[in-house]
């Protein structure tokens, strides 16, 4: 059971470059989260998707599109990459948020890179 | 705004108990979750408190109080694999977690 998988887990790229991170799940799980971790900060929520086909805005989510057409994968993309992008970006997803504690399980992180 | 505090580092003995705390201020509550997070790698999840009280699980134990916005994790007999980041993360009126900076904890032999 690989639960939560990132790809790629590094990456460089020039400013102004576009890029896809790709997030993939097998726990059938309805919610997915994409966040970034700074240091000195906690980790910030870019975008989440409820559910296949929809997908929400979180507390960073300029510079950053996504796209949930299956449930199983949530697509992070930056359009233009800029060096306030360099980070590490984790991938998250849960079975649903209501009704008890349901911990969100993460992948290995994709650390990016923006010269 | 939205706020959870913790400690940036701290340091402890092996063998020894240490305990983390988080404060917050968010809007509306619904759990607190401490996930442990080992140097590039990804945050695992520890506990998870709704109700006011301790719960236990093996050697780490976490205590929420509402009314003080407070919750801490104790870690007992300290092992050198214990040397980790310690998040704590505040479910809010939205379901969304807003995350703490996060406390690294260095245990010394």
């Amino acid at each position: 059971n690989a639960g939560v998988t990132q790809t790629p887990k590094f990456r460089v790229l020039k400013t102004g470059q576009s890029m896809t991170l790709l997030c993939a799940q097998d726990m059938n799980h309805e919610y997915m989260y994409w966040y970034r971790q700074d240091p000195g900060m906690g980790l910030r929520l870019i975008h989440y998707s409820v559910g296949e086909g929809t997908t929400a805005k979180g507390e960073v989510p300029d510079g950053y599109n996504v796209s949930r057409l299956k449930k199983q994968n949530f697509l992070l993309g930056l359009e233009s990459a800029a060096p306030s992008q360099t980070s590490v970006y984790f991938c998250a997803s849960n079975p649903s948020t209501e009704g008890g504690h349901q911990p969100q399980h993460f992948g290995d992180g994709t650390r990016l890179s923006i010269l | 705004g939205q706020n959870i505090d913790q400690p940036t580092e701290m340091t402890a003995t092996e063998g020894a108990i240490v305990q983390i705390n988080c404060t917050y201020q968010t809007s509306g509550f619904n759990g607190l979750f401490w996930y442990q997070q080992h140097a590039g790698e990804a945050p695992t999840f520890l506990s998870y408190n709704v109700l006011d009280g301790l719960e236990e699980k093996g050697r780490f134990s976490s205590f929420l109080s509402r009314s003080k916005g407070y919750s801490y994790l104790l870690l007992k007999e300290l092992q050198m694999k214990d040397s980790a980041s310690y998040l704590c993360a505040v479910r809010d009126s939205n379901y969304q977690l807003i995350w703490g900076a996060g406390t690294k904890l260095i245990i010394k032999p």
